[in-house]
Order: structure tokens, then C-alpha cells, then sequence
């Protein structure tokens, strides 16, 4: 089956630092999204991407898709001890016939004050 | 706008009982999926249903879960006998329709974490 490679697996900085993670896939995606899972919770969406190559922005988070629809990657900037959580890439395949959602591992981000 | 709501929030039970978790999804919402999280790792697809139709139980562990959507809105699954490898966050998730990435996004609930002992 579809599998997503996520890494790094955990990550530990110091508030206001810079985050990058990043998501590939041996699979074509139609769409690229990525979740947040606080803890005790279920994962909520941060940012959608819908076409290769497209870069967009929600405050201090920007995600881009990448050219290959095999890789998408996310950037925390500034980082705050809110940020720290569990955060899933996903792909979406289908678009408009049965989308089926698949996610990676996880990168777990602790943000030391 | 009200939020996908799951209950119950925990379960305790012993291997071989039976447990059931309810959904309630997005009011509106078409589209209704049950997803299984293991510690550690992402959710995992276990059945979809476009109203009260199933478009995909292809990981669903058939001899042991069921999932229903009667009317087309709330959804139970159920496992009967639990084994201990249950033991996970199951996940309920909604989306409006299926008809354009947009209108695909999935919108989760709080998740009932289930320990089977």
C-alpha cells in the first residue's frame, strides 16, 4: 500500500528557533494536507495543498507541494512553547472519485522555553 | 459550528469483551470515516461511508469489527472479540462531500481511546 516517509521523527528546540519537516512518498498524491494532534485530541488541519508547486502560508506556518507530487514539506517560524505537538503529513488520493487519506508517522516537536 | 463529537473519550475492557464507540459527525457532512491510531503512529483508514453507504472497508478487519451508518449521520463501530493488539485511539473523521479536493477535507473528533487488557 501507499506508504508516507516523515521525518525527523521528534524534533527539540529552543522557543523562537526555525522548524522544518518534510513528508515523501514512492506514491503520486492529489493533495497534500497537515495536521497538528495535541494531545488527548484529534488531529486538526493546518494547511491544504492542491496543485504541484504550490506554496502557501497560514501565519507562521508555510507548506509547500512539491513539482513531483511525491514530497511536501512544512516550516514553523519563531517557534512558541504552543507549537509543540505531533505533526502528521497526509496524502489524498482520488480528488474526485473515492479520496482515501494516508498519513505518516509523525514528527513530535518539543519546544523548550 | 459544533465539531465532530465521539464518545465515550476511554474504554477499559478485557480481551474477548465486545465495545462499541459512537460518532456524531458535522452536521451536514456526507462523508464519514473511522480511522485506527496506534501509539506512535498516523491513522489508519479503517472504513468510509458516503452517507449511509460503505465506499471503502478494504482495511477493516472484517471477522472482528463492523461499522454502521444507518440513517446516514451518527456511525457506530464495533469490535467483537477484542484482542489486545485493539488497544489504539479510534478516530472518527467527516467530510462534506467527496466531489473536489476542497470539500474533502476531513475534520476529526476528540477520538475514544480504547485499552484492551
Amino acid at each position: 500500500g501507499q506508504q508516507l516517509n516523515q521525518s525527523p521523527q521528534s524534533m527539540f528546540i529552543q522557543e523562537g528557533e526555525d522548524v522544518s519537516m518534510n513528508c515523501t512518498s514512492s506514491s503520486i498524491f492529489n493533495t497534500w494536507l497537515w495536521y497538528k494532534q495535541d494531545p488527548g485530541e484529534g488531529p486538526v488541519l493546518l494547511i491544504a495543498l492542491y496543485k504541484a508547486g504550490e506554496l502557501t502560508s497560514n501565519g507562521r506556518l508555510t507548506a509547500q507541494f512539491g513539482i513531483t507530487r511525491k514530497d511536501s514539506f512544512l516550516n514553523i517560524s519563531a517557534s512558541i512553547p504552543s507549537d509543540v505537538g505531533i505533526y502528521f503529513c497526509a496524502g489524498l488520493t482520488g480528488g474526485t472519485s473515492y479520496g482515501k487519506l494516508t498519513f505518516g508517522q509523525g514528527t513530535i516537536l518539543t519546544v523548550h522555553p | 459550528e459544533a465539531g465532530v463529537a465521539q464518545s465515550p473519550r476511554y474504554k477499559i475492557i478485557e480481551k474477548r469483551q465486545s465495545v462499541a464507540f459512537w460518532c456524531n459527525p458535522i452536521s451536514g457532512h456526507a462523508t464519514l470515516y473511522w480511522y485506527q491510531q496506534i501509539l506512535g503512529q498516523g491513522p489508519k483508514l479503517l472504513i468510509q461511508f458516503q452517507n449511509n453507504g460503505v465506499v471503502d472497508d478494504s482495511q477493516l478487519p472484517k471477522d472482528r469489527f463492523s461499522a454502521e451508518r444507518l440513517k446516514g449521520v451518527d456511525s457506530t463501530l464495533k469490535i467483537q472479540p477484542a484482542k489486545l493488539e485493539d488497544s489504539a485511539v479510534y478516530l472518527c473523521a467527516s467530510s462534506f462531500s467527496r466531489s473536489d479536493p476542497i470539500q474533502e477535507t476531513q475534520y476529526f473528533g476528540p477520538g475514544t481511546r480504547l485499552l484492551v487488557l
